[in-house]
């Protein structure tokens, strides 16, 4: 089962605008991680934010985590047609495998 | 380039046959991750190793599926007497622990088509 939903589940911008996408789960969990998928193909790892952390910046990204509302959000600044891929937020649980529990992805769209 | 590699990339099967798909994960990652991926879906979580040892499997996972990582290098997927279900994106993903975290890494995936 699924335990991420992303929202949107699609999003078309503009080059040179940012996108926001966000992410909401159900339990606890020990870290949140966010992917890039472009079509038909593996996921690129983007980031990776501990429950303990509440925000984290890699390049043009800016991730944040509310463990009080079981949400997080994912920022891209000054998107590029580059950009343009599906992204996905996934779970990892307190102890254990730390599976991942993706949700269904939003699929962004970024126009020349 | 020495991340996590799969093989083949796509595999096209009629049904009722067996297929094997292999992942050879980033060198020194000691967890390796098996996941399923249907059209518009995120991935889904099949198994897992750490080392050699296969420790936990989904409920996804039926008696047609097996997985092995010997010596906890790379890992073989077998899916015997293939369904028009199991059409899907099989990923690989390996990892290590760091600070407490496991930052998991994907393969290319291969892609699986039944006939």
């Amino acid at each position: 089962s699924q335990q991420g939903e992303e929202d949107p589940q699609a999003l078309s911008i503009q080059e040179g605008e940012n996108a926001t996408m966000n992410c909401s789960y159900k339990t606890s969990i020990n870290n949140l991680q966010w992917y890039r998928q472009n079509s038909g193909r593996g996921l690129v790892h983007l980031i990776l934010i501990r429950s303990n952390e509440r925000e984290k910046h890699s390049g043009r990204l800016r991730v944040t985590l509310d463990t009080s509302k079981k949400s997080s959000s994912l920022l891209i600044t000054a998107s590029r047609a580059a950009d343009t891929a599906s992204y996905f937020c996934a779970t990892a649980n307190q102890g254990g495998s730390e599976k991942l529990v993706f949700g269904k992805g939003t699929k962004l769209t970024v126009n020349p | 380039d020495t991340g996590v590699s799969q093989d083949p990339r796509h595999k096209i099967t009629k049904r009722g046959q067996n297929v094997t798909f292999r992942c050879d994960p980033i060198s020194e990652h000691n967890r390796l991750y098996w996941y399923r991926q249907t059209l518009g879906q995120g991935p889904e979580f099949l198994t897992y190793f750490q080392n050699e040892a296969q420790l936990e499997k989904s409920r996804l996972l039926s008696d047609r599926f097996s997985a092995e990582r010997p010596k906890g290098s790379f890992s073989t997927l077998e899916i015997q007497r293939t369904e028009q279900g199991d059409s899907a994106m099989y990923l690989c993903a390996s990892s290590q622990n760091r600070a407490g975290a496991y930052e998991q890494y994907f393969g290319p995936g291969t892609r699986l088509t039944v006939t």
